[in-house]
């Protein structure tokens, strides 16, 4: 079965620096979105990306986030300076149209020191 | 503010017996309605999608949507062990889903 593949599984870094986290969506998929979960809290979308460009983003995806689809296979979310408060479990999940489920991939774990 | 509502459980129930999980939405532009299962530490995993009004089935698992109530619900039948879990609504009122807090589930041996 198809899979949405994120690479690292944990990153741990100090506040302040910038982190990327990765994505390979399934392949045959056009939609891709970030969210984020935040320990015992809810899944919070972050960022939708269609077309190679955002279509809609949260509050939370302030001017320090910024996502990239490179080389038409990838897609990453980048966090410019991180902060305590942006740790947090990072999914990436794709859907080939605007009518189907999303897939989502197993997720990043991002501890901010 | 669109909101998806969900009672936190945690729903015991014991192996074998029906579990119903309910859910309330507050825009009622929502269109497409999904549950989700989380298991602790791990990603949602898309277990049932509905767009029309009554019930869809497939397999143990029954989703049932009323919008105008705007009401989701999700009923399991013969409860496993393994269903144990956080159940998580989401609907979609454009392009994103939303999701509610999730119920923890546990199914009682």
């Amino acid at each position: 079965e198809p899979e949405v593949t994120q690479t690292p599984s944990h990153q741990v870094t100090q506040m302040g620096q910038e982190v990327i986290l990765r994505c390979v969506p399934i392949s045959n998929h056009l939609y891709f979105y970030w969210y984020r979960q935040i320990l015992g809290q809810k899944v919070e979308f972050l960022v939708s990306f269609y077309n190679n460009e955002i279509s809609e983003k949260s509050e939370i995806f302030d001017d320090q986030f910024s996502v990239e689809r490179p080389d038409g296979s990838n897609f990453t979310l980048k966090i410019r300076s991180t902060k305590l408060e942006d740790s947090a479990m990072y999914f990436c999940a794709s859907r080939r149209d605007r009518e189907g489920g999303y897939t989502f991939g197993s997720g990043t774990r991002l501890t901010v020191v | 503010q669109k909101e998806v509502e969900q009672n936190s459980g945690p729903l015991s129930v014991p192996e074998g017996a029906i579990a119903s999980l309910n859910c309330t939405y507050s825009d009622r532009v929502s269109q497409s309605f999904f549950w989700y299962r989380q298991y602790s530490g791990k990603s949602p995993e898309l277990i049932m999608s509905i767009y029309s009004n009554g019930d869809k089935e497939d397999g143990r698992f029954t989703a049932q949507l009323n919008k105008a109530s705007q009401y989701v619900s999700l009923l399991i039948r013969d409860s496993q062990p393994s269903d144990s879990a956080t159940y998580l609504c989401a609907v979609k009122p454009d392009d994103k889903i939303i999701f509610g807090k999730g119920t923890r589930l546990h199914i009682l041996p």
